[in-house]
Formats: C-alpha cells, sequence, structure tokens
C-alpha cells in the first residue's frame, strides 16, 4: 500500500528556535498533502491542506506565519514551526492522497515536538 | 459544526473477547463514516468504511453498521487478538471533504 514517511519522528527544541517537519509520499505521488495537531487524549485537529506549486489553505484559528507549510513537489511538503513556543509541544501528523483520484488519505507515523 | 464523540479508553480485554468501541457524530446532511486504527509507531490506516445509512463496513474480522436514526458507528469485533492492540479514531468526512476525527481510543487486548 501508499507509505507515508515523516522525519524526525520527534524532537526537542528550545522556545524561540524553528523546527521543521518533513512529510514524504515514498511510492506514490500526492498532489494534496493534509497536517495535523493531535493534543494527549484529543481527536486529530486539522491544521492546514496543501497542494503542489501553491499556497496552503490554513483552518481557522491556525497562524499561517507561525505554521508554515510548503509543497514542493509531489512527494514532499513541509511543515516549519516557527519561533516555537512551549505551547507548541504537540503530536503533528501528515497525511496525503494520490493524484490518481481516489479519496483516501494515507498518514504518515508522527513527529512529537517538545519545546523546552 | 460537525463533530465525532468515541467511548473513553483505554479498554483492556482478553483475547477472543467480543469487543465494541462506541461511536457518535453530529452532522449536516449524511456524512461518510470510516474507521482508522493506528498500531503502535506506525501512522493511521484505514480499517473500513460506509458511505450511507444502513451500510455495513467490514475488515479484518472488524464491523460497524451505518445507523442514520441514532447517528452511530459502533465498530464491533466478535473475538479480539493480541495483535489487535491498537488505538482506533471513528471520523467523518464532512462536506467540504475534511475528516473530522473523535479522540481515538486505546484498544489493549492481554493473552
Amino acid at each position: 500500500g501508499a507509505v507515508v514517511s515523516q522525519h524526525p519522528s520527534r524532537v526537542i527544541c528550545k522556545s524561540g528556535t524553528s523546527v521543521k517537519i518533513e512529510c514524504r509520499s515514498l511510492d506514490f505521488q500526492a498532489t494534496t498533502m493534509f497536517w495535523y495537531r493531535q493534543f494527549p487524549k484529543k481527536s486529530l485537529m486539522l491544521m492546514a491542506t496543501s497542494n503542489e506549486g501553491s499556497k496552503a489553505t490554513y483552518e481557522q484559528g491556525v497562524e499561517k506565519d507561525k505554521f508554515l507549510i510548503n509543497h514542493a513537489s509531489l512527494t514532499l511538503s513541509t511543515l516549519t514551526v516557527t519561533s516555537a513556543h512551549p505551547e507548541d509541544s504537540s503530536f503533528y501528523i501528515c497525511s496525503a492522497k494520490t493524484a490518481s483520484g481516489t479519496d483516501t488519505q494515507y498518514f504518515g507515523p508522527g513527529t512529537r515536538l517538545t519545546v523546552l | 459544526g460537525d463533530s465525532v464523540t468515541q467511548m473513553e479508553g483505554p479498554v483492556t480485554l482478553s483475547e477472543e473477547a467480543f469487543l465494541t468501541i462506541n461511536c457518535t457524530y453530529t452532522a449536516t446532511g449524511y456524512p461518510s463514516l470510516f474507521w482508522y486504527v493506528q498500531y503502535p509507531g506506525e501512522g493511521l490506516q484505514l480499517l473500513l468504511k460506509a458511505t450511507k445509512a444502513d451500510d455495513k463496513g467490514s475488515n479484518k474480522g472488524f464491523e460497524a453498521t451505518y445507523r442514520k436514526e441514532t447517528t452511530s458507528f459502533h465498530l464491533e469485533k466478535g473475538s479480539v487478538q493480541v495483535s489487535d492492540s491498537a488505538v482506533y479514531f471513528c471520523a467523518l468526512k464532512d462536506q467540504g471533504g475534511k475528516l473530522i476525527f473523535g479522540q481515538g481510543t486505546e484498544l489493549s487486548v492481554k493473552p
């Protein structure tokens, strides 16, 4: 089946620094990728939808200047958390849809971000 | 807005026990409904889905029936195995095509 990877799997950073998380579709081309955030014992919350070669669409309440999303190729999307603060600590999950027309999303394993 | 509510976990069962994980939803219209499973260290995987009322989704011994009258999509399995230990997420697809997830239910199956 379609595989999506994320890197790194976990990262610890100091407050005020920026962190980049990569999401890759390994064996298919993804025209659309999604970024979710998950708090402990809470549901996944959609942050933004990114289409290859165009600007991401952010959900209401998500700061686009803080969570920079780039979808530069059909197999790679990146999420950069800028000037991270402890309240940004969370589990970030990406997913990808194929270009084949099926509506199925394939999910990455997630990245645990801890901001000290 | 649309929402999904799942029973809280963790759920701990002995092998071969019967499993039910409750899921109810609130939505505009008649959304497609899904169950995803997340095994330790892996990404969410689609387990089963149903697209209209009275549809039954099934996979790997798991079943869920789309109940419009009770706005529910409960997940069931007749005999769980240790390998079923995972976190299970109920979800719906809203009218804009976005997935709305429940909070997840952790299942632990003991031998």
